[in-house]
């Protein structure tokens, strides 16, 4: 089983709808989650981090589950400009340096 | 504004072909990291680097090597290049500790093994 896992997708949806992907996570002592974004293969850029009490950035909205270990991220009002694979990421204090990435979730938002 | 960069952009080798990919940063960042993306796969963890002189095993380090002699530097190096080795390569850097999470990427290289 892989480390941290995602839903591979892809999510179609219709633009102006609301939209929410998992993440979920096997390492318990797992401490700092955040959510990036990749357009076409290029390199990912930090979407944002995911607070213990959840964390939100205009239409998008970070939580996380420390029981059912997993993150969670929705976005509303979903534009064209979404459309791209989001992915999660993991640090553990007990691992080090050592950051795990999930496969990511692709998203097209259609007009 | 440099960043982090990575050379070369491009390669194609031919199988039992070695190579060397630099990646360097300017942003005086202890943590360094190669990933490797293939499709459907998302980025998966060769090799780190939590400070000069120091590596570390990731997912899927079998047939690749690292060095980081210098802070500001990390190489990936393919000794006996494979097909399987075909994948766009990312680097990548951040500040030390569990909290400072933002990763800054390299552009990625392009690496085709025939």
């Amino acid at each position: 089983r892989k480390e941290v896992e995602q839903d591979p997708g892809p999510f179609n949806v219709p633009e102006g709808a609301t939209v929410a992907f998992n993440c979920t996570y096997s390492n318990s002592a797992s401490q700092s989650f955040f959510w990036y974004r990749q357009d076409c293969r290029k390199e990912p850029k930090l979407l944002m981090s995911v607070y213990s009490s959840g964390n939100e950035d205009g239409r998008f909205t970070a939580q996380l589950n420390r029981a059912s270990q997993y993150i969670s991220l929705l976005i509303r009002d979903s534009k064209l400009s979404d459309s791209a694979t989001y992915l999660c990421v993991v640090n553990s204090y007990n691992q080090g340096g050592k950051l795990i990435f999930g496969q990511g979730t692709e998203l097209s938002v259609k007009p | 504004n440099a960043g982090v960069t990575q050379t070369p952009k491009f390669r194609v080798l031919k199988t039992g072909q070695s190579m060397t990919l630099l990646c360097a940063q300017d942003m005086n960042h202890e943590y360094m990291y190669w990933y490797r993306q293939d499709p459907g796969m998302g980025l998966r963890l060769i090799h780190y680097s939590v400070g000069e002189g120091t590596t570390a095993k990731g997912e899927v380090p079998d047939g690749y090597n690292v060095s980081r002699l210098k802070k500001q530097n990390f190489l990936l190096g393919l000794e006996s290049a494979a097909p399987s080795q075909t994948s766009v390569y990312f680097c990548a850097s951040r500040l030390s500790g569990v909290g400072l999470g933002e990763l800054f990427f390299g552009e990625g290289s392009r690496l085709t093994v025939l």
